[in-house]
């Protein structure tokens, strides 16, 4: 696609439900980074793809954060019995990882979530 | 571990002053700085990149600079404007084999009439 793809835009989930969240990144980009970001507050690193592999989760909050790529293409966080400190937006990027390349972040509009 | 820290956290100024955000960072190999701008709402969208041979480098108002010795850069915004009221996201990209990015937490600023 044209750009980073996030869904849903806007989620609304009762405490302890399970969600999901979508990232379509752009053709090509073999890096995929998940953030959060909390009202007023600046980007909180979550897990880092290349590929299909994730070298780097060390910022997954807890054992209920999950989160799989597959095909080098879509990726999904799962957020299970979620809580109301989970309340955030998440913010996706993609960016190209080989060498010389080009590595600007070119992030998608993020996935309000909304816990009450 | 790399890391990415940005001074200040947040920072009021008037319309029409200038201000200077700083960026340190300990990221290793270094491949290249950006500094992303956030609207409220938006995602980040990148300003300007520097890599290892560059100095300073201007985008309109916006002025980077970069000295890979002491490993810090700085956003300077000049005669600012309502707009410019976002958060200023510094990124630092290490390549060892392939890029991996290290994100700031960003500076807020609020530019008031």
């Amino acid at each position: 696609g044209a750009g980073v793809s996030q869904s849903p835009s806007n989620k609304v989930t009762e405490k302890g439900k399970d969600v999901e969240l979508r990232c379509d990144p752009i053709s090509g980009h073999t890096a995929l980074y998940w953030y959060r970001q909390r009202l007023g507050q600046g980007l909180e690193f979550l897990i880092y793809f290349q590929g299909n592999s994730a070298p780097d989760k060390s910022g997954l909050p807890s054992d209920r954060f999950s989160a799989e790529r597959t095909g080098e293409s879509v990726s999904t966080l799962t957020i299970q019995r979620t809580q109301q400190e989970d309340s955030a937006v998440y913010l996706c990027a993609s960016s190209f990882a080989g060498g010389r390349m080009n590595t600007e972040a070119f992030f998608g509009q993020g996935t309000r979530l909304t816990v009450v | 571990k790399n890391q990415v820290e940005q001074s200040p956290q947040s920072l009021i100024i008037l319309e029409g002053k200038n201000c200077t955000l700083q960026c340190n960072y300990t990221v290793s190999p270094f491949s290249n700085l950006r500094w992303y701008k956030q609207d409220t709402g938006r995602g980040p969208v990148s300003l300007t990149i520097m890599t290892f041979s560059e100095n300073t480098k201007s985008n309109g108002r916006y002025t980077a600079t970069l000295d890979a010795d002491t490993k810090q850069s700085s956003l300077h915004i000049t005669a600012s404007q309502l707009s410019d009221s976002a958060s200023y996201i510094c990124v630092v990209s290490a390549n060892s084999g392939y890029s991996t990015l290290t994100f700031g937490k960003g500076t807020m600023l609020l530019v008031s009439p």
